[in-house]
């Protein structure tokens, strides 16, 4: 079955350090996206991105953060300058409207910023 | 912002038992999603909702829309030990192709065998 990878798996940072996580969505889907999950907490939207922008951002997603899609295949997501309490699990996800519109989440990348 | 409420926060239940957890919200939701997340992973979609009232299945696993819209239920049959782990719900509220999930804070169902 087609699935969501995610590099890296684990990254441990120091604070003020810029970080960029990579996703590679299933191929055919059309929406991306970010969330996050702080450990031991809900996890949260962070942003939507579709045709190559923005589609939709939470409160959390600041001018801290960025995304992009470099190629065809990968999806980013840019801390700038990471702070402590950016430390978390980052998923990123992928749907298709076209497809039962059904959203698969990657196996998340841990954030540890010290 | 929107809020979840999901429950019960945690489970302990014998293996063979059946299992209850609900979401509620004050507001409409046009898709519920149950998710089961384990340790170190991502959410892994069990069963999607599309339409109040919808009652679906997937497997010993039973989910329904509630009519309101404004709640789900996830029912789990016969449970066994690999049963063990987080339930999510999430709702989606904007139809519009793309999901802008709201997580429930997680339902921790402990199976013991």
């Amino acid at each position: 079955e087609p699935e969501v990878t995610q590099t890296p798996s684990h990254q441990v940072t120091q604070m003020g350090q810029e970080v960029i996580l990579r996703c590679v969505p299933i191929s055919n889907h059309l929406y991306f996206y970010w969330y996050r999950q702080i450990l031991g907490q809900k996890v949260e939207f962070l942003v939507s991105f579709y045709n190559n922008e923005i589609s939709e951002k939470s409160e959390i997603f600041d001018d801290q953060f960025s995304v992009e899609r470099p190629d065809g295949s990968n999806f980013t997501l840019k801390i700038r300058s990471t702070k402590l309490e950016d430390s978390a699990m980052y998923f990123c996800a992928s749907s298709d409207p076209a497809g039962g519109n059904t959203i698969y989440f990657g196996e998340g990348s841990w954030l540890t910023v010290v | 912002g929107q809020q979840l409420n999901q429950s019960p926060q945690s489970m302990f239940i014998q293996e063979g038992e059946d299992v209850s957890m609900n979401c509620t919200s004050s507001s409409i939701f046009n898709t519920w999603l149950w998710y089961k997340q384990e340790p170190g992973e991502g959410p892994v979609l069990l069963i999607a909702l599309y339409k109040a009232g919808e009652l679906t299945s997937n497997g010993r696993l039973t989910a329904q829309f509630g009519i309101t819209r404004k709640d789900s239920f996830l029912n789990i049959s016969a449970s066994i030990p690999s049963d063990v782990g987080i339930y999510f719900c999430a709702g989606d509220r904007s139809g519009a192709g793309s999901y802008q999930l709201t997580f429930g804070k997680g339902t921790k169902l402990s199976v013991i065998p």
